[in-house]
């Protein structure tokens, strides 16, 4: 069964434009909500986190948005640039050392 | 502070053979949760070692296994590699638990043949 559903698998936008990539929760217990950005040969990296006690959190140009009654949380990229061209992976857990549970990953390619 | 490392970076074995991952965790973290990757399953959670004992497992057979030493360093064990087994396993640390920011070393690319 898996906890965390992501989509789309794959985005393509043109430079300056806004990808948002989705992702929902089964699980009601959840209440930590990070963003990873993974380049090719690398491990993911810590992009934005997000608890369910705010509906937005905004760092640079990336931005989560969160809605605790759709069990939905969200990533918006502005002014996407090429470099943002990475897989995108959202993840959930909850209090108490439990691990992470990851969405499949969204491939971001980013074209001027 | 340096980053997770992991050795050794690429791997190639056969049917049948184990193998055996090691990773260094940031200095002074204590959690180290390891994790597989495939373009299917996407990342999934092994287990995860705080303090040398084995805090959490994720829904691997027990050819899977791990350990930490007394300085945070962990291990993970695979036996009787089958061909899928070929992923790229990714190990995080973090100073506390699992519930919070974890830092990720580069992974161990993994062939089985």
């Amino acid at each position: 069964q898996q906890q965390v559903k992501q989509s789309p698998q794959s985005l393509i936008v043109q430079k300056g434009g806004i990808p948002i990539i989705n992702c929902a929760y089964e699980n009601t217990a959840f209440d930590y909500f990070p963003w990873y950005q993974q380049f090719p040969g690398k491990g993911p990296a810590l992009l934005i986190a997000i608890r369910p006690d705010v509906s937005e959190k905004k760092e640079g140009r990336f931005t989560i948005s969160f809605n605790k009654s759709a069990k939905q949380f969200s990533l918006h990229i502005m002014d996407s640039q090429p470099g943002d061209s990475a897989t995108y992976f959202c993840a959930a857990s909850k209090s108490g050392n439990t691990p992470l549970v990851f969405g499949k990953g969204t491939r971001l390619s980013v074209i001027a | 502070k340096a980053g997770v490392t992991q050795t050794p970076r690429y791997l190639i074995k056969t049917r049948g053979q184990q193998v055996t991952l090691s990773c260094s965790p940031i200095s002074g973290h204590r959690s180290v949760s390891w994790y597989q990757q495939t373009p299917g399953q996407g990342l999934q959670f092994l287990f995860e070692y705080f303090s040398e004992t084995q805090r959490n497992k994720g829904n691997f057979p027990g050819r899977f296994s791990g350990r930490q030493f007394s300085n945070s360093r962990s291990e993970m064990n695979v036996s009787t590699l089958e061909l899928g087994d070929s992923a790229l396993y990714l190990c995080a640390s973090s100073p506390g638990g699992t519930a919070g920011t974890q830092y990720f070393g580069p992974g161990t690319r993994l062939l089985v043949l």
